[in-house]
């Protein structure tokens, strides 16, 4: 079974701070993804990643920044947060564009 | 550009009960379909897929979908639900356009199944 861990479940960070989400996945996929989840909002697309080191902004990038230094980790980050970031945060990653994408547990962030 | 909408925020059904969640979508092009459940507190757990095929698909805990290309749609029905299909159901479409797998989910429909 693929499994993907996200560092944190739960995660409380003051405004200006800046905030790093790792996500670490074992199954040797090539894609990642980032999102964030707001209720009545589903699930939007923030960053994701086809390789090493290559990024690419999906639909709500402002404010937020990822790194991809090795294929298993691709980490988060929030600048300077701010309180509209106060979200749920889930990391996926899958193989290819046919196959289905698998989610780690979600780092629920609060931003005060 | 492709979108999912789940008109159903919310969907009470007693338990044995049959249920209908439904989900459409729009895109331009070919779209792979899939359907997710996120019980409380967890991540994203998938349910099924249409790839191609058969439009008629079954996925795990008795859950079916039917992919109808003339109505854009992917209902997912179960005939007989229990307590522990209380849970939120997301919808997403991933079109088959050179940006490779990006999903694009639907709000979500929250299906609570009662005594």
């Amino acid at each position: 079974d693929v499994k993907v861990t996200q560092s944190s479940r739960y995660l409380v960070k003051r405004t200006g701070e800046k905030v790093f989400l790792e996500c670490v996945q074992d199954m040797d996929h090539e894609n990642m993804f980032w999102y964030r989840q707001d209720p009545g909002l589903g699930l939007r697309l923030i960053y994701f990643s086809y390789d090493v080191k290559m990024k690419e902004k999906g639909d709500i990038p402002e404010g937020y920044s990822v790194s991809r230094e090795k294929k298993e980790r691709f980490s988060l980050i929030l600048e300077s947060a701010s309180t509209n970031q106060t979200s749920m945060y889930l990391c996926a990653s899958s193989l290819t564009g046919d196959q289905p994408q698998h989610f780690g547990d979600g780092t629920r962030l609060s931003i005060l | 550009a492709q979108s999912v909408t789940q008109l159903d925020s919310q969907v009470p059904v007693f338990e044995e009960a049959p249920v209908e969640l439904r989900c459409n979508y729009s895109s331009s092009v070919s779209v792979y379909l899939f359907w997710y459940v996120q019980y409380p507190n967890q991540g994203l757990q998938l349910l099924l897929k249409y790839l191609s095929g058969s439009t008629l698909v079954k996925g795990i805990n008795g859950f079916e979908a039917e992919f109808n290309k003339s109505q854009t749609s992917f209902h997912l029905r179960k005939p007989s639900v229990h307590i522990s299909d209380t849970a939120e159901y997301f919808c997403a479409v991933n079109g088959l356009t050179g940006g490779g797998n990006k999903l694009t989910f639907g709000t979500g429909t929250q299906l609570k199944v009662e005594l």
